[in-house]
């Protein structure tokens, strides 16, 4: 299998622009996971997909985000309108199964707005 | 909630020298706890987990990393360090009866390897 995959991996945009980043999970696994990453917050989870369910997006920051799964292959993590404080690695992480196994992550999109 | 503390932002090595990064959690019962390495530019790579049973976990890469729960703690080691680990190390918990599935990291500790 060829891992999380995550597309840009890098993306720069200006302030008020809309940026979708997405994510293709390793096949078979049926949870999901947005993480951000920043050097002030560290790693700091977004939202949580099961089987294509948002189950926590306690984490998703305020409106302008958004995620989506429309199915088993598929998720996007949507900012608009984007902001310079939204500068952080976004991370796509996968993972199966009933007890609380390990996340496989994907190299992560590096997102700047400027 | 769960949390995870790691003490040290930065730590520097020599190389073939011994290390001990720390980690304590804080958890109302024994969680999964994990161990990921990042290099530079990278995603998080699993290094080590501990389930259940032998509290001396093995890992990739000649590393190891022992759970005690008196001490909340679950420290990663590796007898002699090569200048290739180089890297942010994570430590992260992971809830057994909650049903909450994400995991908690730590805040990382970066560690430099000199010749």
């Amino acid at each position: 299998d060829a891992g999380v995959i995550q597309s840009p991996r890098h993306e720069v945009t200006e302030m008020g622009q809309e940026v979708t980043l997405r994510c293709k999970p390793i096949s078979g696994h049926d949870y999901l996971f947005w993480y951000r990453q920043t050097m002030m917050r560290g790693l700091e989870l977004l939202i949580y997909f099961n089987n294509n369910v948002p189950i926590d997006d306690s984490g998703m920051p305020e409106d302008r985000f958004s995620a989506k799964m429309p199915n088993a292959s598929f998720s996007t993590l949507k900012i608009q309108p984007s902001e310079p404080r939204d500068s952080a690695v976004y991370f796509c992480a996968s993972s199966w199964g009933q007890l609380n196994t390990e996340a496989f992550f994907g190299q992560g999109t590096r997102l700047t707005v400027v | 909630a769960q949390s995870v503390t790691q003490p040290d932002i930065h730590i520097t090595v020599s190389e073939g020298a011994s290390l001990e990064l720390r980690c304590n959690y804080s958890y109302g019962a024994t969680p999964y706890l994990f161990w990921y390495v990042q290099s530079p530019g990278q995603g998080l790579q699993l290094l080590l987990k501990y389930f259940s049973g032998d509290t001396l976990v093995q890992g990739i890469k000649g590393f190891e990393a022992e759970f005690k729960r008196s001490q909340s703690s679950f420290n990663l080691r590796k007898p002699s360090v090569h200048w290739s680990d180089a890297a942010e190390y994570f430590c992260a918990v992971g809830a057994r009866d909650t049903g909450r599935r994400a995991l908690t990291f730590g805040s990382g500790t970066r560690l430099q390897v000199q010749p």
